[in-house]
């Protein structure tokens, strides 16, 4: 069966260090991957999207990786600071513009000063 | 002003009633989505639709309905509510590209 697990519930980090969130899938193959940040009450907001063929995209302080291979993505914050606590949400989308995409349930990072 | 309008933001209902969510935005995409969000289980797609003459049923479709009225606006309808359908529901747009998504502030409801 199709599977997207997201590590842990929660993730607890010192201000300053690295996170790191991981988007693991079994038997998907998806064209495009996302992630998404959420904050409590409030709709997600898009941060990143890389496709199958790219192994790494960057955007200031975060940085994804797609290994197609292990079926994984990490999602990195540099330089983690108390405002990047939220829930991220990695999405696998199979097709493209979202007609078969799959959410996972998000991992809630929680930055500590 | 929100560029992603979602009315109500909180109903409370009775099982078999009708109930109407409704979506507004003023970004000009032709993609709209409607997503529900359930403890455990993450975002999940409803409908979705690529223009106005465009309605797709995306996973969960069973017990909805929708309608798009204009390029702006996109309703969300459960004809006769049951209380597995108490969830957070998400209406979302995207341009054509379809790379990313712009989120509403979410319907938060509950058949009792």
């Amino acid at each position: 069966s199709q599977k997207i697990e997201q590590n842990s519930e929660a993730l607890n980090i010192q201000e300053g260090k690295t996170a790191t969130l991981t988007c693991n899938y079994t038997n998907y193959s998806p064209a495009y991957l996302q992630w998404y940040r959420q904050d409590p009450g409030r709709g997600p907001v898009f941060l990143l999207l890389i496709r199958e063929n790219e192994k790494e995209k960057r955007k200031e302080r975060l940085k994804v990786t797609f290994d197609t291979t292990l079926k994984q993505s990490l999602f990195h914050i540099t330089a983690s600071q108390p405002a990047d606590s939220a829930t991220y949400l990695c999405a696998l989308d199979m097709a493209g513009g979202y007609q078969k995409v799959t959410f996972g349930i998000g991992t809630k990072l929680q930055v500590i000063p | 002003d929100a560029d992603v309008t979602q009315t109500p933001r909180n109903r409370i209902t009775k099982t078999g009633k009708r109930i109407m969510l409704e979506c507004s935005q003023t970004k000009g995409h032709d993609r709209m989505y409607w997503y529900r969000q359930d403890p455990g289980l993450g975002l999940r797609l409803i409908y979705y639709s690529f223009d106005v003459k465009d309605i797709n049923k995306g996973e969960i479709s069973d017990g909805y309905s929708v309608s798009r009225q204009a390029q702006a606006k996109f309703s969300l309808s459960l004809e006769s509510a049951i209380p597995n359908q108490t969830a957070l529901y998400f209406c979302a747009t995207s341009d054509n590209r379809g790379i990313e998504q712009f989120f509403g502030p979410g319907t938060r409801l509950t058949v009792l």
